[in-house]
């Protein structure tokens, strides 16, 4: 069966940083991109972009560029998250989604089809509270 | 702000459908494929309907998609209590470039 478990809430102070793990079981973690998404408190759901599991190459949304940055350790099939000078509105839950749309290569994951056709499973979440 | 937009939420019995709405434009809906999430309280979302009208394995034929134009519809048949959750659509927009999301839509059974 295919899992993504998340590393587990974190409290941080406002200035500090915080990195969150997405590990990936029961398929080969290569094969799809990362995307990773984010939902302020009682709010939507908002895409912060994605990362080829096969390069290690990210991609930002706009909003996520600067402060955020996705990397891998694919020895262990996982994707991380960190974030960096911890703004109080980065309080949030950060879920990282496989995207069954596309197929990483050594160029990108996405040709004719774009992000988002399919994200399927999803992490169980990993909440961050920024709070002096 | 999400550029896809829901009713904010919908309710019927134990047993009745109901539809949910995304209405968004031709540099989304109109272009490219609409998925479906089903959020239930405190968990991940979760994928129920991808590609416009597709169903993932173990998603039972209650739920289904469709699309026309700019606008997507998830429906849902014999509605039980445990389908109470918050529901989003979502699709990629080709202006932004980014992938969006509706607004979510809470379904009271």
């Amino acid at each position: 069966q295919v899992h993504l478990v998340q590393s587990g809430s974190e409290l941080k102070k406002p200035g500090a940083s915080v990195k969150i793990s997405c590990k990936a079981s029961g398929y080969t973690f290569s094969t799809y991109p990362m995307n990773w998404v984010r939902q302020a408190p009682g709010q939507g759901l908002e895409w912060m972009g994605w990362i080829n599991t096969n390069t290690g190459n990210p991609t930002y949304a706009q909003g996520f560029t600067g402060r955020f940055v996705f990397f891998l350790d694919t020895s262990v099939s996982t994707a991380y998250l960190q974030i960096s000078s911890l703004k109080a509105e980065d309080t949030a839950v950060y879920y990282c989604v496989r995207d069954l749309g596309g197929y990483c290569g050594s160029s990108s994951c996405y040709g004719a089809a774009p992000p988002g056709n399919w994200f399927d499973p999803w992490g169980q979440g990993t909440l961050v509270t920024v709070s002096s | 702000q999400s550029v896809l937009t829901q009713p904010p939420s919908v309710s019927a019995a134990p047993g009745q459908k109901v539809t949910i709405s995304c209405s968004g434009s031709s540099s989304n809906i109109g272009n490219n494929y609409v998925s479906w999430y089903q959020q239930l309280p405190g968990t991940a979302p979760k994928l129920l309907i991808y590609e416009d009208n597709k169903r993932p394995s173990g998603i039972p034929d209650r739920f289904s998609g469709s699309k026309s134009g700019t606008s997507a519809t998830l429906g849902i048949t014999g509605l039980q209590t445990g389908d109470e959750a918050d529901y989003y659509c979502g699709s990629w927009d080709s202006s932004l470039p980014a992938v969006v999301f509706g607004t979510g839509t809470k379904v009271t059974v």
